[in-house]
C-alpha cells in the first residue's frame, strides 16, 4: 500500500529565507505525488504534482519539489519565505484503484510553516 | 467555472443525535470523496464515488457512518449517532476520470466543520 510520512510536524523560518519542508514516500511501483497547501478556514489548494516527467518539478508562489526515486523522498521547497506562505501543507501519493480506474489519494499528516517576521 | 459545494459550513450538535452533509461535485465529474480531517491531522478518506457505485471504503465506520451519491451526482453523508471523535471537518472532492495523471488533480470544497458536545 502506498503511504506518506511527513517528517516535521512544525517548521519555522524566518521571512527571506529558505524553507525546506520534507516528505517520504513507501510504494511498490513508480508514484504520483502531490503537495497541496491549506490556508487558515480556507480550502486545500493544489501547489504541485509530479506524474514521472521531470523529476524537478515546479509549482505555484514559487514552491518546487524534487523527486529521488533512490532516497524515497519529494521534499518542498522555496527560495525565500514570504509571510503569505505561512500555512499547512500536505504531501500526497496517489494510489490506482484498478478495479475502477479511478485514483485513490493518500496525505500525509501535514506540516505546519510557520514565518517569522 | 463552480466548484464543489458543500453545506452547511458549521454544524454543531450534541452525542447521540444525528447529522448530514450534502456535497454537490463539480459538474462532468464522475469521482466524489469524502475525507475526515481531525484537527491537527491530515484528510483521511471514508468513502471515495465513482459515479453512484461505491469505490473504497474501507475506513468508513460504517456502524455509525453512511453515505450515498443515488444519481450519481451530489452526496450525502450522515452520522447517526455521532460521538465526541467524529468532531472534525468533513471535506468533500471530485476529480474527473481521465485515465491518467497528467490531467488528474483533486478539487476540494470548503468543507464542514462539525463539533459534537
Amino acid at each position: 500500500a502506498q503511504s506518506v510520512t511527513q517528517l516535521d510536524s512544525h517548521v519555522s523560518v524566518s521571512e527571506g529565507t529558505p524553507v525546506l519542508l520534507r516528505c517520504n514516500y513507501s510504494s511498490s511501483y513508480s508514484p504520483s505525488l502531490f503537495w497541496y497547501v491549506q490556508h487558515p478556514n480556507k480550502g486545500l489548494q493544489l501547489l504541485l504534482k509530479y506524474t514521472s516527467a521531470a523529476t524537478l518539478v515546479k509549482g505555484i508562489n514559487g514552491f518546487e519539489a524534487e523527486f529521488k526515486k533512490s532516497e524515497t523522498s519529494f521534499h518542498l521547497t522555496k527560495p525565500s519565505a514570504h509571510m503569505s506562505d505561512a500555512a499547512e501543507y500536505f504531501c500526497v501519493v496517489s494510489d490506482l484503484v484498478t478495479t475502477s480506474g479511478t485514483y485513490k489519494y493518500i496525505f500525509g499528516t501535514g506540516t505546519r510553516l510557520k514565518v517569522l517576521a | 467555472e463552480a466548484g464543489v459545494a458543500q453545506s452547511p459550513r458549521y454544524k454543531i450538535i450534541e452525542k447521540r443525535q444525528s447529522v448530514a452533509f450534502w456535497c454537490n461535485p463539480i459538474s462532468g465529474h464522475a469521482t466524489l470523496y469524502w475525507y475526515q480531517q481531525i484537527l491537527g491531522q491530515g484528510p483521511k478518506l471514508l468513502i471515495q464515488f465513482q459515479n453512484n457505485g461505491v469505490v473504497d471504503d474501507s475506513q468508513l465506520p460504517k456502524d455509525r457512518f453512511s453515505a450515498e451519491r443515488l444519481k450519481g451526482v451530489d452526496s450525502t453523508l450522515k452520522i447517526q449517532p455521532a460521538k465526541l471523535e467524529d468532531s472534525a471537518v468533513y471535506l468533500c472532492a471530485s476529480s474527473q476520470k481521465t485515465g491518467g495523471l497528467a490531467n488528474e488533480k483533486l478539487f476540494f470544497g470548503s468543507g464542514t466543520q462539525l463539533s459534537v458536545l
